[in-house]
């Protein structure tokens, strides 16, 4: 199977930061690596997807990059419904793993 | 509306069985693969199952295999994921999701939990 680690697996930014997550796979996946957002309670929301095609109505403060193995989830200019859990995804082969998870938090 | 609506979770002793169902509305169900995805309390998420859109392939996580099944019933815009043999470990919310490569629709889920 495919390992997924992301880090950090917590931070803690402020309203207006730029945050950077990453996410590293145990194996080169190409570009099959998607981006999901899931606040406390709520079902997961796909943000980005193959690895840097912002999902319809997510806003453009949103980018994803990378190939192969190393692949970021940057957010510009963090905004307070920003804060949550963002979890990276392969799809490149059976099983599709998920990263750990981020944890974004209010400084 | 487009929605995916997940129904049968529930308390059940180890070694027992679950059927979960998911309500596909406001899209063409039959023309999507669709999975299953679980998070247990307060961990992450990970990929259970999928299906593709005339159900003739699936797919299984190992620590399911044997033990799940999963189905769907294009006329009726539903999916199901028959669960045998229940552990602990499977105590979970389960959810619903359209797409195989990524899933850009989910159900709101619906916990099962596995204790005696």
């Amino acid at each position: 199977d495919i390992q997924m680690t992301q880090s950090p697996s917590s931070l803690s930014a402020s309203v207006g930061d730029r945050v950077t997550i990453t996410c590293r796979a145990s194996q080169s996946i190409s570009s099959y690596l998607h981006w999901y957002q899931q606040k406390q309670g709520k079902a997961p929301n796909l943000l980005i997807y193959a690895p840097s095609t912002l999902q319809s109505g997510v806003p453009s403060r949103f980018r994803g990059s990378g190939s192969g193995t190393d692949f970021t989830l940057t957010i510009d200019n963090l905004q307070p419904e920003d804060f949550a859990t963002y979890y990276c995804q392969q799809s490149y082969s059976i099983p599709h793993t998920f990263g750990g998870g981020t944890k974004v938090e209010i400084k | 509306e487009v929605q995916l609506v997940e129904s049968g979770g529930g308390l059940v002793q180890p070694g027992g069985s679950l059927r979960l169902s998911c309500a596909a509305s406001g899209f063409t169900f039959s023309s999507y693969w669709m999975s299953w995805v679980r998070q247990a309390p307060g961990k992450g998420l990970e990929w259970v199952a999928n299906i593709k859109q005339d159900g003739s392939e699936k797919y299984s996580v190992d620590s399911v295999k044997g033990r799940v099944t999963m189905s769907r019933d294009n006329a009726k815009n539903s999916l199901y994921l028959q669960m045998n043999s229940l552990r602990a470990e499977d105590t979970a919310v389960y959810y619903c999701a359209r797409g195989y490569w990524y899933f850009d629709l989910w159900g709101r889920g619906t916990l099962v939990t596995v204790s005696s």
